[in-house]
């Protein structure tokens, strides 16, 4: 069955620390891979896209790695601060040019001062 | 610009009653609209998709429907709420294609007692 995974456990860092995301999914062959951020009780906010043929994408202190052969994205907050807290969901295309995303469970990310 | 309006913000209805969630759409034409229910600590959950007036897409077998009478509108309706049907509802729309972005409302906290 198709799945996306992301680590349900909350991830605790440091202010200045460096945060890495984990998505993986099996099951799908995506042409693009998103981000978004969720504050709680609001709906997501778009963070970054990046398609099958890149590897990396930046955008500030964010940065967002693709690989298709490990089925697999990482997402970076470098010099992470405490506003950076949230809970990040990684969403990708379920059959390709229809707009239709499917989502993973988001990982919450706490930064402490 | 374009904005997306989504009310209420909070609801809580007895199990059995109707319910009616209305999204509309502003500053856009002929956008992809989609209905996401989130439940607690879980992930979003595709309902419904629509990609133009009348043209709705049911992604799961529930309890709920949905329908877009203009093209900038999109309801989200149940004749008898479950228990089940608790949850964070979103609205969402994009420009369609290949690797648009979703853009959220606020959304609506349901809660069936």
């Amino acid at each position: 069955s198709q799945k996306i995974e992301q680590n349900s456990e909350a991830l605790n860092i440091q202010e200045g620390k460096t945060a890495t995301l984990t998505c993986n999914y099996t099951n799908y062959s995506p042409a693009y891979l998103q981000w978004y951020r969720q504050d709680p009780g609001r709906g997501p906010v778009f963070l970054l896209l990046i398609r099958e043929n890149e590897k990396e994408k930046r955008k500030e202190r964010l940065k967002v790695t693709f690989d298709t052969t490990l089925k697999q994205s990482l997402f970076h907050i470098t010099a992470s601060q405490p506003a950076d807290s949230a809970t990040y969901l990684c969403a990708l295309d379920d059959t390709g040019n229809t707009g239709k995303l499917i989502f993973g469970q988001g990982t919450t990310l706490q930064v402490k001062p | 610009s374009q904005t997306i309006h989504q009310w209420p913000a909070t609801l809580v209805q007895p199990v059995g009653s109707p319910l009616s969630l209305e999204c509309t759409v502003e500053g856009t034409s002929n956008p992809n609209l989609y209905w996401y229910r989130q439940a607690a600590g879980r992930g979003l959950q595709l309902l419904f998709y629509s990609v133009g007036i009348g043209q709705i897409s049911s992604e799961v077998p529930q309890n709920l429907s949905a329908s877009r009478p203009q093209d900038r509108q999109f309801i989200l309706s149940s004749k008898k709420l479950l228990l089940s049907d608790s949850g964070f509802y979103l609205c969402a729309w994009s420009l369609g294609g290949d690797g648009e972005k979703l853009f959220f409302g606020s959304g609506t906290q349901l809660s069936v007692l």
